[in-house]
């Protein structure tokens, strides 16, 4: 099993160009989330989809849009780059109940922002 | 102020320290998550707890609910401890996590 795989690992991009962050999980897991990381502040989450189908907006979802294309996949949209979302993005997933939502992280995307 | 707050945010030790990270939240959660990033990035959870203590190899996390605290121990701490340890929480209701800044530790030989 792969896991959680994002791609691309690394992309550069110039103010005002678009881009999409794809993300796939093989686990069957029905929650999959999209966060950012930036220095010196902790995991912030920009979008999560509870189910196929559903989406919800996290603390940072401006200048995003998100796509829950079918249970494996769940893909992030810059539609303007800006340098502000320069940043290290991580898709995760998990099999959210009261008991249990432990998540698993793919392995991250660097993006900058020209 | 954060809802979730970590300290120390740096720690250095030498191997063989017994190490804590603590962390504190000020919201009502219903379970809390410590977490590891190792150096080239990536992040494995450790740890999901909601009452009491866990025990993993040579890593302990406890949690008091009453104070809204929980700490993360490491025995016989090894470089390869060396990492960011992220405490992170669910808050009641929600199926959302939130994170503290994380903690770098550094374990020199």
């Amino acid at each position: 099993n792969a896991g959680v795989t994002q791609t691309p690992k690394f992309q550069v991009l110039k103010t005002g160009q678009s881009m999409t962050l794809q993300c796939a999980q093989d686990m069957n897991h029905n929650s999959m989330y999209w966060y950012r990381q930036d220095p010196g502040m902790g995991l912030r989450l920009i979008y999560y989809s509870a189910s196929e189908g559903t989406t919800d907006k996290g603390e940072v979802p401006n200048g995003y849009n998100v796509s829950r294309l079918n249970k494996r996949e769940f893909s992030l949209r810059l539609e303007s780059a800006a340098p502000s979302q320069t940043s290290v993005y991580f898709c995760a997933s998990s099999e959210y109940s009261q008991h249990t939502d432990t998540q698993y992280f793919g392995p991250g995307t660097r993006l900058t922002v020209l | 102020k954060n809802e979730v707050e970590q300290s120390p945010q740096n720690l250095t030790a030498q191997e063989g320290e017994f190490i804590t990270i603590n962390c504190s939240y000020s919201v009502g959660i219903s379970a809390l998550h410590w977490l590891q990033q190792h150096p080239g990035g990536g992040i494995v959870s450790l740890f999901m707890l909601s009452s009491g203590k866990k025990k993993h190899g040579r890593l302990i996390a406890t949690i008091n609910i009453q104070e809204k605290h929980s700490s993360l121990h490491i025995t016989a701490s090894h470089p390869r401890d060396s990492a960011v340890y992220i405490c992170a929480v669910r808050i009641q209701g929600a199926q959302k996590l939130v994170f503290g800044q994380g903690t770098r530790l550094t374990i020199n030989p």
